[in-house]
């Protein structure tokens, strides 16, 4: 069974550092892996979806990196904006067919000070 | 373009009371998704559709969760009765699922933020 794991769970930085966040599955067979992120009060935005055949993708200040074999993803953010303040969710497929179907982690709460 | 509409946003009712919630998917999109997101925790997917059929609901708790598609279109996900623990907030995504076969990218609607009391 697919099950998703994000730490942390919460993570204040000031403005301007470079942050990390990370997400790790424990079937490594998946079709694709995507980064959410999620407003207070707000549905999901999609931010960056990876291929399996993919090794990162980026969008602006964001990169996204998959690492297939290992179970994991990393979410880079530069040069962090107070707009960047959001909960980012990581979902993946529970398998290597293209069902629709995505199993999340709980996410990481980021606070970006100015 | 607009995106994928959810009625109504907030809702509170007393336990043992029914409750629907309405979706309107993103034009084209011929798949449709109900999840259900409890506080601090991702969503949790209760019933996808494609088209009119739904082809796994395997989450959805049948003994008092109900949803339908009528036309391929919009949804709605019905609950009676509510029970305490019902609260959440309720999501709908759309994908054109099938009509790209390298990805299928899921756009979400604002959520019905459901409290029972």
């Amino acid at each position: 069974k697919q099950e998703v794991t994000q730490i942390p769970a919460a993570l204040s930085v000031p403005e301007g550092e470079n942050l990390v966040l990370n997400c790790s599955f424990t079937d490594s067979a998946i079709y694709n892996l995507q980064w959410f992120r999620q407003d207070p009060g707000k549905g999901l935005t999609s931010l960056l979806l990876i291929q399996s055949s993919q090794r990162e993708q980026t969008s602006g200040r964001l990169n996204a990196s998959l690492d297939k074999s290992s179970g994991r993803s990393t979410l880079y953010i530069a040069a962090s904006q107070p707009g960047d303040s959001a909960t980012y969710l990581c979902a993946v497929p529970p398998g290597s067919s293209n069902t629709g179907k995505l199993i999340f982690g709980q996410g990481t709460t980021l606070q970006v000070k100015p | 373009e607009a995106g994928v509409v959810q009625s109504p946003r907030y809702k509170i009712i007393e336990k043992k009371q029914p409750v629907a919630f309405w979706c309107n998917p993103i034009s084209g999109h011929n798949t449709l998704y109900w999840y259900r997101q409890n506080l601090g925790q991702g969503p949790e997917l209760l019933i996808r559709y494609e088209n009119e059929e739904a082809v796994d609901d395997s989450q959805l708790p049948k003994d008092r969760f109900s949803a339908e598609r009528l036309k391929g279109v919009d949804s709605t996900l019905k609950i009676q009765p509510a029970e305490l623990g019902d609260s959440a907030v309720y999501l709908c995504a759309s994908s054109s699922l099938g009509q790209t076969i390298t990805y299928n990218e899921q756009f979400f609607g604002p959520g019905t933020r459901l409290t029972v009391l």
